[in-house]
């Protein structure tokens, strides 16, 4: 069966700081890869996604970025974070076959606070 | 693009009443709508979903209805119970598409 793995699951960082949140899938190859955010505890924001190797997709024009250096590994960056970057950081796949629709799947979250 | 509205964003109940949230979406293209349900502080997670060739789905307490020609679909919960308490998203997408839409979402307050 599939797994995501996400990791950290929580970090406090201040301002200024650099930021790392990585994501790995199983038991799938060629997914499709997603970085959702949830700010106030509510609404799903997508930032990024990919559909392989080296090609990411941005939603949101923002001081964060993405890169997919392996098949099934995530990750988003930032060179200096903001405080309006709390939040929930969700990764997220989804089968890359066009034949199997659309289900998402994400991992456990990862909590930022910037202070 | 796709854009989804959900109804209501707050929804609170009696304990084995039942719950319906509505969603509407605007791409007569869309043809795939799941439904997630985010307890506190934890991950959406799948509990239900639709494709535009069937009108409904049941399992067990949860059912989903979708009505193509006026581009809505429904959950409804029935006999609720405190742990139903959540947030629920719906979305639309496309099949072959690796995006969903998703709606704001709706909390669901279950009282005992």
């Amino acid at each position: 069966s599939q797994t995501i793995h996400q990791w950290p699951a929580t970090l406090v960082q201040p301002v200024g700081s650099p930021l790392s949140l990585e994501c790995t899938v199983e038991g799938t190859s060629n997914p499709n890869l997603y970085w959702y955010r949830q700010a106030a505890g509510r609404g799903l924001q997508l930032l990024f996604y990919s559909v392989g190797i080296g090609q990411i997709s941005s939603e949101v024009p923002q001081n964060l970025s993405a890169s997919r250096p392996q098949d099934r590994q995530f990750i988003l960056s930032s060179k200096k974070l903001l405080l309006s970057d709390s939040g929930f950081y969700l990764c997220a796949w989804s089968a890359g076959t066009k034949s199997s629709g659309n289900t998402i799947y994400f991992g456990e979250g990862s909590w930022l606070t910037v202070v | 693009g796709e854009n989804v509205e959900q109804h209501p964003s707050t929804l609170s109940v009696q304990e084995g009443d039942s719950a319906v949230i509505k969603c509407t979406y605007s791409d007569s293209a869309s043809n795939y709508f799941p439904w997630y349900k985010q307890e506190l502080g934890k991950r959406p997670q799948l509990i239900i979903d639709i494709r535009s060739n069937v009108g409904e789905k049941k399992d067990q307490r949860i059912a989903v209805t979708l009505n193509k020609t006026a581009k809505h679909f429904s959950l409804h919960i029935t006999e609720t119970q405190p742990e139903d308490s959540a947030v629920y998203f719906c979305a639309a997408g496309r099949s072959g598409y690796s995006t969903l839409t998703f709606g704001k979402g709706t909390m669901l307050l279950v009282s005992p």
